[in-house]
């Protein structure tokens, strides 16, 4: 079964600076795509950037970034130019080509300080 | 384009007495759709998902079901809460064909049950 690891419970950035959150995946297919949602004190869970297997490149979304490392199986976000609304819990999610589930793992909690 | 509306956005419910929650899609024809639940400190868990009117399939065999009467509409049910089903529950989407689509959360719903 695939699994998602987030190994960061809870990580803290200065306003205006850079800060990664890791991810790492377990799994034995190929053809699978990768996410990273936000979900702020709302509740709401809010696409931030998606990946695909498949593509060599780095996606890439205004101050969101990622690092995807296929044969390493991992899948970090960066955020740069940190903002107040940047504070979330953030969480990793992966899903197989081949199945409808979305499999997350436990979330980081991103604080941004002013 | 597409949205998506869950209700009731919170509920407070004794122990033993039934729920429906609804949730519906705008703006797309024949989506995938699912419902999640998201226990405190958790990351979320896949409960229900549905391809087509009357096709529900279940992750995790419990006292809820679901049931979706109409293209965009998809609702969970219980007849007798336990108080082990107080959470956080977010309706989702994704377009048809399925695979890779990125799936896309409503507003969620507060469960306590009491």
């Amino acid at each position: 079964a695939q699994t998602v690891t987030q190994s960061q419970p809870e990580m803290s950035v200065q306003e205006a600076e850079t800060v990664t959150l890791s991810c790492t995946y377990d799994t034995s297919e190929s053809d699978y795509y990768l996410f990273w949602y936000k979900q702020p004190p709302s509740r709401q869970m809010i696409l931030v950037i998606r990946q695909e297997a498949y593509k060599q490149q780095n996606a890439t979304e205004n101050r969101f970034s990622v690092n995807f490392q296929k044969a390493a199986k991992s899948f970090s976000l960066k955020i740069s130019d940190s903002q107040l609304g940047d504070a979330a819990m953030y969480f990793c999610a992966y899903r197989s080509s081949s199945n409808y589930k979305l499999t997350f793992g436990k979330g980081t909690l991103l604080t941004v300080n002013p | 384009s597409q949205t998506i509306h869950q209700w009731p956005a919170t509920l407070v419910q004794p122990v033993g007495s039934p729920l429906s929650l609804e949730c519906t899609v705008e703006g797309t024809s024949n989506p995938n759709l699912y419902w999640y639940r998201q226990a405190a400190g958790r990351g979320l868990q896949l409960l229900f998902y549905s391809v087509g009117i009357g096709q529900i399939s279940s992750e995790v065999p419990q006292n809820l079901s679901a049931s979706r009467p109409q293209d965009r509409q998809f609702i969970l049910s219980s007849k007798k809460l336990l108080l082990s089903d107080s959470g956080f529950y977010l309706c989702a989407w994704s377009a048809f064909p399925n695979s890779g689509n990125t799936i896309y959360f409503g507003e969620g719903s507060w469960l306590t049950v009491v």
